[in-house]
């Protein structure tokens, strides 16, 4: 069984600040990872994923993360910190990529003038 | 295009009500999932399908019922509704093809159970 595990249920930056969202796994098997983006009252939207090969994975809005199987992590980091950031992050695990999704329990992003 | 289209998007109903969830994909995906989000509690699988006629069920399946008769359509059905179903349900397609590796999520359906 897969499951995933989010430090932190609400993290607060001040914008202009590094944003780092952390994202530990646990997997039988070679693992997909993704992160998602949720805005207020509205749907998922994916980030970035890991599926082979580089192990930095660039996203949108200047998100990166960092596949690091000795301490199964993908943390999501972002140097500086907009306002427009301010949502509630997924970090999912799948065993295919393609087939269902084991999410975290999501951290909410808060950023401060 | 319409990717993945839910309806309704917003529900109230009474305890002990039925009520079908719609679900549909216009991206020949084989795969279609249901999933609730609860505040606190991330989203959790609820039932599945790797193909028409195929389902099985996820991390919460209980009080739900899936049936996938056609690739397009994934509807989820609540026989007697609770108020522990109050939720958000999202419904997600992917297909093993193109090595796309990615779930294509509805926009939602937030249900209210009183």
């Amino acid at each position: 069984a897969q499951s995933v595990t989010q430090l932190g249920s609400h993290v607060s930056v001040s914008e202009g600040a590094l944003v780092l969202l952390r994202c530990n796994y646990s997997s039988s098997v070679p693992p997909y990872l993704f992160w998602y983006v949720q805005y207020p009252n509205q749907g998922l939207q994916l980030l970035l994923k890991y599926t082979t090969g580089a192990t930095l994975v660039k996203g949108i809005n200047g998100f990166e993360a960092e596949f690091k199987k000795s301490e199964t992590s993908f943390h999501l980091t972002k140097p500086s910190a907009h306002m427009s950031d301010a949502a509630e992050y997924f970090c999912a695990v799948s065993d295919k990529g393609y087939s269902t999704l084991t999410f975290g329990k999501g951290t909410m992003l808060l950023v401060s003038p | 295009n319409a990717g993945v289209t839910q309806t309704p998007k917003f529900q109230v109903l009474k305890t002990g009500q039925s009520m079908t969830l719609q679900c549909a994909q216009d991206m020949n995906h084989e795969y279609m999932s249901w999933y609730r989000q609860d505040p606190g509690m991330g989203l959790r699988l609820i039932h599945y399908s790797v193909g028409a006629g195929i389902t099985d069920q996820g991390e919460v399946p209980n009080g739900y019922n899936v049936s996938r008769s056609t690739t397009e359509d994934f509807p989820l059905r609540l026989l007697s509704a609770a108020p522990s179903q109050t939720s958000v349900y999202f419904c997600a397609s992917s297909t093993r093809g193109q090595g796309s590796y990615e779930q294509y999520f509805g926009p939602g359906t937030r249900l209210t159970v009183t």
